[in-house]
């Protein structure tokens, strides 16, 4: 299974857009990587998705690069409610299961 | 619309008491089903998962157990809690074990074993 590697921490302004690093250098030609975050005491939450090309949602966008060996999260305009814990998962092919790691906490500051 | 109610909110439990925590899922049929433990300050640990009723797989081996009773329907248990049980509780479903599942979570139950 491929693992994620994040930093621990990010600050970003407030308005701001917000670049979330992630490697995932031993990824499989079919797995997928997600992203989810979760702030404090919540349950974490759906943000996107991708396989092999950039892919945009209502939340964020999701770039990985072509060897696939790691994406980038962009918040384009960063508000206060966006800090949060913010996780990187490469899919495991089997089970259904997603496996979290530690994650970037991102603070975004007035 | 599909919701997932989890409960107690929060939880305080002496050291070698039994434990059960439930989770249903509304509004799909035959979800997956996961139950996540996060220990403060760390990420998600996957504990269990089950794709039926009945069908439980163990990620981690430890004195918690799970059993899915009914289809939309997860329990968490343990019969002698330890502190190391403390810690933020999360179900979560899903549908589809396909490459494009999502996970959907609850709400969580923080429960501290003293």
């Amino acid at each position: 299974d491929a693992k994620t590697t994040q930093p621990p921490s990010m600050d970003c302004a407030e308005g701001r857009a917000a670049n979330l690093p992630c490697n995932h250098s031993t990824i499989s030609g079919n797995e997928y990587v997600y992203w989810y975050r979760q702030i404090h005491s919540q349950g974490p939450q759906y943000i996107i998705h991708g396989l092999k090309n950039n892919e945009t949602n209502e939340m964020a966008s999701l770039i990985i690069t072509e060897d696939r060996k790691s994406s980038t999260l962009i918040l384009p305009h960063a508000t206060l409610r966006d800090t949060a814990v913010y996780y990187c998962i490469v899919r495991v092919r089997q089970g259904g299961k997603l496996i979290f790691g530690q994650g970037t906490e991102l603070s975004v500051k007035p | 619309s599909q919701t997932i109610h989890q409960w107690p909110a929060t939880l305080v439990q002496p050291v070698g008491s039994p434990l059960s925590l439930e989770c249903t899922v509304e509004g799909t049929s035959n979800p997956n089903l996961y139950w996540y433990r996060q220990a403060a300050g760390r990420g998600l640990q996957l504990l269990f998962y089950s794709v039926g009723i009945g069908q439980i797989s163990s990620e981690v081996p430890q004195n918690l157990s799970a059993s899915r009773p009914q289809d939309r329907q997860f329990i968490l248990s343990s019969k002698k809690l330890l502190l190391s049980d403390s810690g933020f509780y999360l179900c979560a479903w899903s549908v589809s074990a396909g490459p494009n599942e999502k996970l959907f979570f609850g709400s969580g139950t923080q429960l501290s074993v003293l």
